[in-house]
């Protein structure tokens, strides 16, 4: 079974509606991260979380928001999607200090806004 | 502020011929440095990590990576590429002190010729 889970795979939603992409993992990590890709720009971060009770803005938080429910659920929400928002979206996962913060990912969301 | 810049959005070599990924690197402390791979429809997993241990850094598939501080570069290097090896490769990095989130490249996708 996958550590990093994340759903919907394929989303396919319309202007204006509000949107919840979930991640789960069975990894133990407390830090969780959501990112954006786009094609020719990389990863771009968008919400990160140091544990249950830390949000924290990335570089792209505008027209997004999350929820970290628990230390093994990081949700991304949409609240009013628009087109420019179609993307890859990934949830990432590291553990504490002292352990490099390398970063697990999940198998990806990718979202189509009409 | 950490940041990483890749050399070239698309590298394309022969298949047997030499893989080299350019990755250059600002921190204004010491750094942690990752090379991720993306193969298609797939999410980021990680080649190698350097964690300021041995500058010569060794990953799966064949694939290592030397840091120069002095040249504030991590390349990322294979000998002999094999059609596999076609993929989009990112560089990362983040702070020694484990409690920044990951900065990544824009990416570069290697295209491996028959």
């Amino acid at each position: 079974d996958a550590d990093v889970t994340q759903t919907p795979r394929n989303r396919i939603t319309k202007t204006g509606k509000r949107i919840m992409l979930e991640c789960s993992q069975t990894k133990g990590h407390d830090r969780m991260y959501w990112y954006r890709q786009d094609p020719g720009l990389g990863l771009q971060l968008i919400y990160y979380s140091f544990d249950v009770k830390d949000i924290n803005k990335g570089e792209i938080s505008d027209g997004y928001s999350v929820s970290r429910q628990a230390q093994a659920k990081f949700s991304l929400s949409l609240e009013s999607a628009i087109p420019n928002q179609t993307a890859l979206y990934f949830c990432a996962t590291s553990a504490g200090t002292g352990r490099y913060n390398e970063q697990f990912f999940g198998p990806g969301t990718r979202l189509t806004v009409l | 502020a950490q940041s990483v810049t890749q050399l070239g959005s698309h590298v394309s070599v022969s298949e047997g011929a030499l893989v080299l990924l350019r990755c250059n690197y600002s921190s204004s402390v010491p750094p942690y440095l990752f090379w991720y791979v993306q193969y298609p429809n797939q999410g980021l997993q990680l080649l190698l990590k350097y964690t300021s241990a041995a500058t010569l850094v060794k990953g799966i598939n064949g694939f290592e990576a030397e840091f120069k501080k002095s040249e504030t570069s991590f390349h990322l290097t294979k000998p002999s590429a094999h059609m596999s090896d076609a993929a989009e490769y990112f560089c990362a990095v983040s702070t020694s002190s484990g409690n920044t989130p990951l900065v990544f490249g824009k990416g570069t996708r290697l295209s491996v010729i028959a």
